[in-house]
């Protein structure tokens, strides 16, 4: 019940194109989605969050989408830039138990 | 940069051996977290301390074991190492370890057991 499930794997966008990352939860505790961008040799970085009172949330080219009902959140990049070429996690965490639960990873790759 | 420090980068180590990892948190941050991260488990919740007390436990071996110091500096003990335990291991920090708060990454320190 712990789980976050992350998909894709791997996906690859073309410059000025939309990159869509898909999560999806099982646990109705969980009250806060942060997602992560990493590089190789980094440590995971914060990029954007939201909490489940509101269904969207935007911060410039990236945006998270939040479905309640459906327990699910994804994250997508408008306009991605070969930069944006990284690692995505997304992550869940529950009121009083401070652990991240962390999905799988998305490779992305933008491509000129 | 995320102003969370750890050290060191990398560490290259023997089977059976212990080693020490250091992670001081964003100033004024309270609350630290240790995280594994290897190419099997993913990114793996190991331990959270909080002004220097335990607060949280994962999947921490029995082997690993961490504290937090009063200048809330924290340390990770990893002994009897085996391969298996080659990772990247990641210290994160929060204010104060509630959900009200975001955690921020250090650059972590890549662990190499031979």
């Amino acid at each position: 019940q712990q789980q976050v499930k992350q998909s894709p794997q791997s996906l690859i966008v073309q410059k000025g194109g939309i990159s869509i990352i898909n999560c999806a939860y099982e646990n109705t505790a969980f009250d806060y989605f942060p997602w992560y961008q990493q590089f190789p040799g980094k440590g995971p970085a914060l990029l954007i969050a939201i909490r489940p009172d509101v269904s969207e949330k935007k911060e410039g080219r990236f945006t998270i989408s939040f479905n309640k009902s459906a327990k699910q959140f994804s994250l997508h990049i408008m306009d991605s830039q070969p930069g944006d070429s990284a690692t995505y996690f997304c992550a869940a965490k529950a009121f009083g138990n401070e652990k991240l639960t962390f999905g799988t990873g998305t490779r992305l790759t933008i491509i000129p | 940069d995320s102003g969370v420090t750890q050290t060191p980068k990398h560490l290259i180590t023997a089977t059976g051996q212990r080693v020490t990892l250091r992670c001081s948190p964003r100033s004024g941050d309270l609350s630290v977290y240790w995280y594994q991260q290897s190419l099997d488990q993913g990114l793996q919740f190991l331990i959270q301390y909080y002004n220097g007390e335990e607060r949280a436990k994962g999947n921490i071996l029995e082997r690993f074991s961490a504290q937090q110091f009063p200048d809330l500096h924290s340390e990770l003990n990893l002994s009897s190492l085996e391969l298996g335990d080659s990772a990247l291991y990641f210290c994160a920090s929060s204010v104060d370890g509630t959900s009200l708060y975001e955690q921020y990454f250090g650059p972590g320190t890549r662990l190499t057991v031979t």
